[in-house]
């Protein structure tokens, strides 16, 4: 178990620029999600898979970004023309998808827009 | 959506004290789970608590379920432990179990 891995641990890019982070889950676990988080705030869900399927998408998820988990192990998360907005951390985290089971996050990837 | 409501806010200590943090939820949830945030931003599983009392060295943790709140306790606090702390509880049935996070408590603990 080497825990959930996210790279890369820091991103600054310009507005306007696209940007995409990459996730790798605790192997085995066929749940994977994101979440966002601002400065000062908790983390808010963005999205989830079950293994390669995505299921649900927050209202926070705008038409720029997209994520995909082609093969149900890792996956990627990209911003279309970055906004002052997107500026945030975000993370990762997986879990087995059965009951009973917590979820495990990564270090995150903290993205500042220029 | 669940409501989670965590409380205070901010908290100073001096290193050596004790304190208790309270997260209040406002639905039957079936995941519960403390979270320490660190200066550089990692998430920290501290517990996986939805109901009952756990304890892991100087921290112990309690969800009462029935009546929608969990308490972390923190011993001899040290330097160490300051950062933020989050509460997150999920419903299975609800949206892959995603979690929903309080607004955190931070703490610093001053030597």
């Amino acid at each position: 178990d080497t825990g959930v891995s996210q790279d890369p641990r820091h991103k600054i890019t310009k507005r306007g620029q696209n940007v995409t982070f990459r996730c790798d889950p605790i192997s085995e676990h066929n749940r994977l999600y994101w979440y966002r988080q601002t400065l000062g705030q908790g983390p808010e869900f963005l999205t989830y898979f079950q293994n390669e399927a995505q299921l649900e998408k927050s209202r926070l998820l705008s038409d720029r970004f997209s994520a995909e988990r082609p093969k149900g192990s890792f996956s990627t998360l990209e911003i279309q023309r970055t906004e002052q907005g997107d500026s945030a951390m975000y993370l990762c985290a997986s879990s087995p998808g059965t009951i009973g089971q917590p979820q495990h996050f990564g270090d995150g990837t903290r993205l500042s827009i220029l | 959506g669940i409501q989670v409501e965590q409380s205070p806010p901010d908290l100073i200590l001096q290193e050596g004290a004790n304190s208790t943090l309270r997260c209040n939820f406002s639905d039957s949830v079936n995941n519960l789970q403390w979270f320490h945030q660190n200066p550089w931003g990692q998430l920290i599983n501290l517990f996986y608590i939805p109901s009952g009392t756990k304890q892991n060295g100087r921290l112990s943790a309690t969800t009462v379920a029935t009546e929608r709140y969990s308490l972390l306790y923190i011993s001899s606090s040290q330097t160490t432990d300051s950062g933020v702390y989050f509460c997150a509880v999920s419903r299975w049935e609800t949206s892959g179990s995603r979690l929903t996070f309080g607004e955190g408590t931070q703490l610093t603990v001053n030597p």
